[in-house]
C-alpha cells in the first residue's frame, strides 16, 4: 500500500463521542487526503491537505474535521459520532505531478453504535 | 452533486468475455480520467487513466474509449479473467482532487 498506513483498522464506538483516525505515509507525499467509501456512494472526498497545516473542505465535510502537523502525518477527527458516519475510511497520497494517481490506505472500518 | 456517473452498478462476465463499464461526467474542467481497481478488503488502486485530448488508451486487456463530445469514457476488459473481480471506479481529475464515480462490482464467471 505504498507505505501507508492507518489506525485503528477497525474501531466501534458509541454516539457523541469524539473519534480520531491516523494516516501515516512514509513517501514524503505532498498531498493528502480523507475519503469514506459507503454502499452505493463511491468514494466521497472529506478532506484534504496540501501541505503541513494547508487543509481544505471536501465534497461531504460537515461533522469532520482534520489536522496536519508533519508532512507524513493526516489525522481525521469526529468531534461528535453520528451513526450516519458508520463506514469505511480510506487515507490516500499523491504527489503534485500526477494528482491524478493517489495511493490509498488499507481502510479504518467505523461503527458508530 | 454527482459529476460522475456510472453504469452498471453489477456485472457478470463469463471467463473470457468482454467487461465494459459506462461512465459519464459533467464537469469540463478534468484534465484526466482515471480507473481504480478495488479488491474486497483493500484500498482502491490506479489500474489505467486517460488525458481528455486522447481517444482511446489501451494498457493490455484494459482499453478505455473517451468520447468528449458526448462526455462520455468506458473501460472495456477483454479477455476478461476470474483475477479481474474486483469494484471498479471511474472517475475525473482536477485541481489536485479526485470525484469518483459510484462503482461497478464485476464478477468473471469461470
Amino acid at each position: 500500500d505504498a507505505g501507508i498506513t492507518q489506525s485503528p483498522r477497525h474501531k466501534v464506538t458509541e454516539t457523541g463521542t469524539p473519534v480520531t483516525l491516523r494516516c501515516h505515509q512514509t513517501e514524503n507525499h505532498r498531498y493528502m487526503y480523507w475519503y469514506r467509501q459507503d454502499p452505493g456512494h463511491g468514494l466521497r472526498l472529506i478532506h484534504y491537505s496540501y501541505g503541513v497545516k494547508d487543509t481544505d473542505k471536501g465534497e461531504v465535510s460537515d461533522g469532520y474535521s482534520v489536522s496536519r502537523s508533519k508532512t507524513e502525518d493526516f489525522l481525521l477527527t469526529l468531534e461528535s459520532a453520528t451513526s450516519s458516519q458508520t463506514s469505511v475510511y480510506f487515507c490516500a497520497i499523491s504527489e503534485l505531478t500526477r494528482e491524478y494517481e493517489q495511493y490509498f490506505g488499507p481502510g479504518t472500518r467505523l461503527t458508530v453504535t | 452533486q454527482q459529476q460522475v456517473k456510472q453504469s452498471p452498478q453489477s456485472l457478470i462476465v463469463q471467463k473470457g468475455g468482454i467487461s465494459i463499464i459506462n461512465c459519464a461526467y459533467e464537469n469540463t474542467a478534468f484534465d484526466y480520467f482515471p480507473w481504480y481497481q478495488q479488491f474486497p478488503g483493500k484500498g482502491p488502486a490506479l489500474l489505467i487513466a486517460i488525458r481528455p485530448d486522447v481517444s482511446e488508451k489501451k494498457e493490455g486487456r484494459f482499453t478505455i474509449s473517451f468520447n468528449k463530445s458526448a462526455k462520455q469514457f468506458s473501460l472495456h476488459i477483454m479477455d476478461s479473467q476470474p483475477g479481474d473481480s474486483a469494484t471498479y471506479f471511474c472517475a475525473g481529475s482536477s485541481a489536485s482532487k479526485i470525484i469518483f464515480g459510484s462503482g461497478t462490482r464485476l464478477s468473471i464467471r469461470p
